[in-house]
């Protein structure tokens, strides 16, 4: 069964400072898809980012971008220039079929001013 | 803009009720989801549907049971409620394939 870790319960960073955000999956599957989501204050999930694995270049969206390296099995986030608007979960998904996304248990992450 | 509404945002019920989680969403997507999430464990699947009428159980399905009779509209039943199962609980849709999925705001159900 594929799971996923996400080692960093809370984090925090400075506004305009950068960070990086951990996650290792587990899968014997060659072909999936990796996404990172966030939740802020008010519940909704929203989609970060998303990432192919039989794509070797590393996804990008704006200040965010992901760090793939698919034989260590991990993903990890980086948050340019954090913003205040970024504190949030943030969670690590895993999807080999279209119906079983699995996820990490989240990472907290504060940006203090 | 995609929208995936779910009905209630707070709700607090007593142990043994039949309680009933309503999400519909506007996509015209076929694949849908029920997710409950607690501190610490993240997200975990209670049950998903692929089709109308469809229904496949996830990691969590003991003491819930979901229907699905027209393509926009997944329900949620708790049959008895029970403490254990105050939680958040999240719906979501996606296309066929690959496509990720798109959440409701969640419902925070308190089971007193």
């Amino acid at each position: 069964a594929q799971t996923v870790t996400q080692s960093q319960p809370e984090m925090s960073v400075q506004e305009a400072e950068t960070v990086t955000l951990s996650c290792t999956y587990d899968t014997s599957e060659s072909n999936y898809y990796l996404f990172w989501y966030k939740q802020p204050p008010s519940r909704q999930m929203i989609l970060v980012i998303r990432q192919e694995a039989y794509k070797q270049q590393n996804a990008t969206e704006n200040r965010f971008s992901v760090n793939f390296q698919k034989a260590a099995k991990s993903f990890s986030l980086k948050i340019s220039d954090s913003q205040l608007g970024d504190t949030a979960m943030y969670f690590c998904a895993f999807m080999f079929e279209g119906y079983d996304m699995r996820f990490g248990a989240g990472t907290r992450l504060t940006v203090k001013p | 803009d995609v929208k995936v509404t779910q009905s209630s945002r707070y709700l607090v019920k007593r142990t043994g009720e039949k309680v009933f989680l309503e999400c519909v969403q506007d996509m015209d997507h076929e694949n849908m989801f029920w997710y409950r999430q607690d501190p610490g464990l993240g997200l975990r699947l209670i049950y998903f549907s692929y089709d109308v009428k469809m229904k496949e159980k996830g990691d969590i399905p003991e003491g819930y049971s979901v229907s699905r009779e027209k393509k926009e509209r997944f329900s949620l039943i708790l049959e008895s409620a029970s403490t254990n199962q105050t939680s958040m609980y999240l719906c979501a849709s996606s296309s066929a394939g690959t496509g990720p999925l798109f959440f409701g705001s969640g419902t925070q159900l308190s089971v007193l």
